[in-house]
């Protein structure tokens, strides 16, 4: 019973062509978040969504985006990739309010750039 | 800014032993949520146990335990009879109560590997 589905879960890009990653959940949860993970690091958020609302982090660099069209959609467009952003993006999602809610995190897409 | 430091990069842990990794947090906030969260191989992060800041007790969950200090702002995961499929990167996360979205701040992880 998959709950958080990311698309591709590999992806290869070649440096400076627009890529997007694609994650849907099944929870209807009001938030999903977009993070970044590189080998053997922490994952670092890059947004997320409440809702419709779209909060960034300070320190996300302006070549990622996303959009959020529905619900159960989220997508993370990044313009024109770096090797530096060759990483593991995970997609999570979770209930909004306040509370201990757990985040629930999908399989992960690995990108590679070239 | 809230910040979490795992020590540990990496344990090890015999089959059917006790293993414990370490966490600390820094924060200004008196109530909080605390996680720790599993990464095996290849495979998606789940959930392992969760803490309330303003519950004393301990949280539990089967073989997992917390050791939670407040005042020393120490979070540690305790693993009693581990398993092979116990191996994994396990990551200690904190969340503020402020705010509507469950925001985590994760440790760098501890990999931990289980052997025969």
């Amino acid at each position: 019973d998959a709950m958080v589905i990311q698309n591709p879960r590999y992806q290869v890009t070649q440096f400076g062509k627009p890529v997007t990653l694609s994650c849907s959940q099944t929870l209807n949860h009001n938030v999903m978040y977009w993070y970044q993970q590189k080998s053997s690091q922490a994952p670092k958020l890059l947004f997320h969504y409440y809702d419709k609302d779209f909060n960034n982090e300070a320190d996300t660099p302006d070549n990622f985006q996303s959009r959020r069209p529905n619900t159960s959609f989220c997508f993370l467009d990044i313009r024109s990739p770096g090797l530096g952003d060759a990483a593991m993006y995970l997609c999570a999602t979770s209930r909004g309010g306040g509370g201990s809610y757990e985040q629930y995190f999908g399989p992960g897409t690995r990108l590679t750039v070239t | 800014a809230q910040t979490v430091t795992q020590s540990q990069p990496e344990m090890s842990v015999q089959e059917a032993e006790t293993v414990t990794l370490s966490c600390t947090y820094d924060t200004s906030e008196s109530d909080y949520y605390l996680f720790w969260y599993k990464q095996p191989p290849s495979r998606q992060m789940i959930l392992v146990i969760r803490q309330e800041a303003y519950k004393q007790q301990n949280a539990t969950e089967n073989r997992f335990s917390v050791n939670f200090q407040k005042a020393a702002k120490s979070f540690s995961l305790k693993i009693s009879d581990s398993q092979l499929g116990d191996a994994a990167m396990y990551f200690c996360a904190y969340r503020s109560t402020t705010g509507t979205a469950s925001k985590l701040t994760f440790g760098t992880g501890t990999r931990l590997q289980v052997t025969l």
